[in-house]
């Protein structure tokens, strides 16, 4: 699986759109991008997920660039209970490999009020 | 994720006892998983299954075991635990197409004195 580089902290203000960049410069042509967040110690919630394409759902946009070796989790309009620690997770799908999400040590945002 | 339930939630146990977690779902998939968390670091894969009685090591197999009896039950035991195998426990599910995303409990907290 390729490897990811998060910034280790960000800051946004309440109500302003976050912005969470990832780079994934060996990424493969199969291998898709997850996003994942996880609040204190609870157990890490799926956000969204992409390949080559822009993604939205009702929590995020994921923006993949056309080479796709970076992408950016866009959270529309942060609010208070946003801040947590945001993963960025390369992983491929193929059969019996790629079981395994690789979590590293994400983004910490922190949205202030 | 509400459909994936971890029990106990937190426990309190001594060097050398018997210990099981379970995780049960209700989102009928067939790929489950367990993983472990050290503070300040990422999610480590321990077990995973992908269907009844299918059983695969993970990256830190050693001094656990596993059980799958049933689709929805997936119970992760240390036989004899030790104080390093204190953290936080974490269950996942996964529908049987690879590039679908995991879905985790909320996991349960194991301190071993």
């Amino acid at each position: 699986d390729a490897k990811t580089t998060q910034p280790p902290s960000m800051d946004c203000a309440e109500g302003r759109a976050a912005n969470l960049p990832c780079n994934h410069s060996t990424i493969s042509g199969n291998e898709y991008v997850y996003w994942y967040r996880q609040i204190h110690s609870q157990g890490p919630q799926y956000i969204i997920h992409g390949l080559k394409n822009n993604e939205t759902n009702e929590m995020a946009s994921l923006i993949i660039t056309e080479d796709r070796k970076s992408s950016t989790l866009i959270l529309p309009h942060a609010t208070l209970r946003d801040t947590a620690v945001y993963y960025c997770i390369v992983r491929e799908s193929k059969g019996y490999t790629g079981n395994q999400f690789y979590f590293g040590t994400g983004t910490s945002l922190t949205v202030i009020p | 994720d509400a459909d994936v339930t971890q029990t106990p939630r937190n426990r309190i146990t001594k060097t050398g006892k018997r210990i099981m977690l379970e995780c049960s779902q209700t989102k009928g998939h067939d790929r489950m998983y367990w993983y472990r968390q050290d503070p300040g670091l990422g999610l480590r894969l321990i077990y995973y299954s992908f269907d009844v009685k299918d059983i695969n090591k993970g990256e830190i197999s050693d001094g656990y075991s596993v059980s799958r009896q049933a689709q929805a039950k997936f119970s992760l035991s240390l036989e004899s635990a030790i104080p390093n195998q204190t953290a936080l426990y974490f269950c996942a599910t996964q529908l049987q197409t690879s590039n679908q995303p995991q879905h985790f409990g909320d996991g349960t907290r194991l301190s071993i004195l």
